[in-house]
């Protein structure tokens, strides 16, 4: 069946470093992929997405690119804040695209 | 705008007592989901509800049900509560489901403890 895993973590950087969250997939179909985050105390929002193959969805200075080859779309970005420190979860779509399977979350805690 | 609330926050009940779980959906979305959330199987989707009608449904037992109402207002029940259904429970909300809008808006969720 459809799958997500992603590096459970927990990944502790210090401010301005360069952040991988890896996330590869099983799936049939073409699911659309997604990053959402949970900052603390807050409610899962969407980060990013790509819909088909070769997608690149960004946001925040958040980078994910859909690599069908790779079945993979890690998250990237170039120099995380403290105020990155949340919970990041992997994401594709199932069921006709109208549900969510999710990776267990990758939690990042920033440092200044 | 006001975002998804979900109440209660917290809740404590005892193994075979019944639970019933808010969610006030953003105006103007019809569109609500149940997610359970736990440490070891993380986000699992439960069911979701379109117009008042159950459109999908996941792989749960027929224990856990929800409903909605013309106000686009959602709530779930379990019942007779085991142990294991301790978790966070997230409702989600979007204006015409994730396939149309590729996109979940999410509550914080209830807690619920089962002793």
């Amino acid at each position: 069946g459809n799958s997500v895993t992603q590096m459970e973590g927990p990944v502790t950087l210090s401010e301005e470093a360069f952040l991988t969250i890896n996330c590869t997939y099983t799936a049939t179909g073409y699911p659309s992929l997604f990053w959402y985050v949970q900052y603390p105390g807050e409610g899962l929002q969407l980060l990013l997405k790509a819909t088909k193959a070769d997608d690149k969805g960004s946001n925040k200075g958040f980078e994910a690119t859909y690599r069908k080859e790779t079945t993979s779309f890690h998250l990237e970005k170039g120099s995380v804040q403290v105020s990155d420190s949340a919970v990041y979860f992997c994401a594709l779509t199932h069921q006709a695209g109208t549900a969510l399977i999710f990776g267990k979350g990758t939690t990042l805690s920033v440092s200044s | 705008k006001a975002g998804v609330t979900q109440t209660p926050r917290y809740l404590i009940k005892t193994r075979g007592q019944q639970v019933t779980l808010s969610c006030s959906p953003i105006s103007g979305h019809r569109s609500v989901s149940w997610y359970q959330q736990t440490p070891g199987q993380g986000l699992q989707f439960l069911f979701e509800y379109f117009s008042e009608t159950q459109r999908n449904k996941g792989n749960f037992p027929g224990r856990f049900s929800g409903r909605q109402f013309s106000n686009s207002r959602s709530e779930m029940n379990v019942s007779t509560l085991e142990l294991g259904d301790s978790a966070l429970y997230l409702c989600a909300s979007s204006l015409e489901g994730l396939a149309a809008t590729g996109e979940l808006f999410f509550g914080e969720g209830s807690r619920l403890t089962v002793l």
